[in-house]
């Protein structure tokens, strides 16, 4: 089973670039999520979706946009890369009624 | 803001001895449940136990357990018969609210675990 996929696993951008962080589910789940992970500050959430045509803005969501228009995949669009979005990025997903989250194995970006 | 804290950045244990990490919490709901997240040098997140704060009898699963003590929003986890492969980052977390699954999290405790 591949639960929760996400590419690219690494990637430099430079400074204003634009990239699309993909998020796919096998797993049916209609809630989906991205989280940022930086040194020492633990998982922020950026942008959530409770099912296919709906997102919501999380913790930190300046600089990030999403869409979810399928069930299966959330990806995460930067538009004007910032030094400050050099981070890790996790996408995640559960099902309503079950609280376990399921992480995919992340992406590093560096933006330089 | 609501926050989790975890007040350890890092921890060590010998092989074979019992640890326990610490998490405190904060919230105004009655219900909600509580998380500790495992994540290696791989970087996948992997859920180690969750309870639910309705729920007085403290979750275990095989060598983990949770000490939940609502009055005092703490929800520490121990770690018995460490072994190598527990060594990891170790989040805590907690339920964001709004019946979405969303989750606040803690800045990890890091654990090592000596031979």
């Amino acid at each position: 089973n591949a639960g929760v996929t996400q590419t690219p696993k690494f990637r430099i951008l430079k400074i204003g670039q634009s990239m699309t962080l993909q998020c796919t589910q096998d797993m049916n789940h209609n809630y989906m999520y991205w989280y940022r992970q930086d040194p020492g500050m633990g998982l922020k959430l950026i942008y959530y979706s409770v099912g296919a045509g709906i997102t919501d803005k999380g913790e930190v969501p300046n600089g990030y946009n999403v869409s979810r228009s399928t069930t299966e995949d959330f990806p995460l669009r930067l538009e004007l890369a910032a030094p400050s979005q050099t981070s890790v990025y996790f996408c995640a997903s559960s099902k309503q009624g079950n609280t376990e989250a399921f992480f995919g194995q992340g992406t590093r970006l560096t933006v330089v | 803001a609501q926050t989790v804290t975890q007040s350890q950045p890092e921890m060590s244990v010998q092989e074979a001895e019992t640890v326990t990490l610490s998490c405190t919490y904060d919230t105004s709901e009655s219900d909600y449940y509580l998380f500790w997240y495992k994540q290696p040098p791989s970087r996948q997140m992997i859920l180690v136990i969750r309870q639910e704060a309705y729920k007085q009898q403290n979750a275990t699963e095989n060598r983990f357990s949770v000490n939940f003590q609502k009055a005092a929003k703490s929800f520490s986890l121990k770690i018995s018969d460490s072994q190598l492969g527990d060594a990891a980052m170790y989040f805590c977390a907690r339920e964001g609210g709004g019946a979405t699954n969303k989750l606040i999290f803690g800045t990890g405790t890091l654990l090592a675990v000596q031979p």
